[in-house]
């Protein structure tokens, strides 16, 4: 998985509860993505990161916030976690060049 | 509102044939056109890509066409063989920032 890890891999948690995925690279690339991934929508993205601190918002942020404060790592919070947030969630890391390199996933379960 | 759509849901074909996948577009910005294949369990991986200089791409059993006027690409998947059963997915990009997936093809190749 081009030297990415995605943690935990599963979780289930409660509606109302607040929940932080986190993603780790060993790639050294500038540029990270996390996504939703939900039957009939293929692929959505909810934040992405162009450089330490640098963050901007995909087509789905609304309930989620990020932070990189290093170049290997970047967090996915759900403030208060609602059962639509219940998805598998894929960080991705990307190059200069446009090229984008997924992690395992992350299986959430918000009952 | 889709940005990518991508056609058929769903695709059978027997060993050796030729399945083809389109998707389109209406943002004339995107720049970057990848094609991602995804297993079970799995995480998407990067399967070939093109940008809008150029109308084809080959790589292995892999091909992309792309029509910059009508806004257009299909991967093409030569010599199908079991093991290419997966779920794919198109997507589209504008200088690497934020990506827009089509909801994806499962394609079964029967032996």
């Amino acid at each position: 998985d081009a030297g990415i890890t995605q943690s935990p891999r599963h979780k289930v948690t409660e509606t109302g509860t607040p929940v932080t995925l986190r993603c780790h690279q060993t790639e050294n690339h500038r540029y990270m993505y996390w996504y939703r991934q939900d039957p009939g929508h293929g692929l959505r993205l909810i934040h992405y990161s162009y450089g330490v601190k640098d963050t901007d918002k995909g087509e789905v942020s609304d309930g989620y916030s990020v932070s990189r404060s290093k170049t290997e790592d970047f967090l996915l919070t759900l403030e208060s976690a609602t059962s639509s947030q219940t998805s598998v969630y894929f960080c991705a890391i990307g190059g200069n060049l446009h090229e984008q390199y997924f992690g395992p996933g992350t299986r959430l379960t918000v009952t | 509102q889709q940005q990518v759509k991508q056609s058929p849901q769903s695709l059978i074909v027997q060993k050796g044939g030729i399945p083809i996948i389109n998707c389109a577009y209406e943002n004339t910005a995107f720049d970057y056109f990848p094609w991602y294949q995804q297993f079970p369990g799995k995480g998407p991986a990067l399967l070939i890509a093109i940008r809008p200089d150029v109308s084809e791409k080959k790589e292995g059993r892999f091909t992309i066409s792309f029509n910059k006027s009508a806004k257009q690409f299909s991967l093409h998947i030569m010599d199908s063989q079991p093991g290419d059963s997966a779920t794919y997915f198109c997507a589209a990009s504008r200088s690497g920032n934020q990506f827009y997936f089509g909801t994806g093809t499962s394609l079964t190749v029967i032996p």
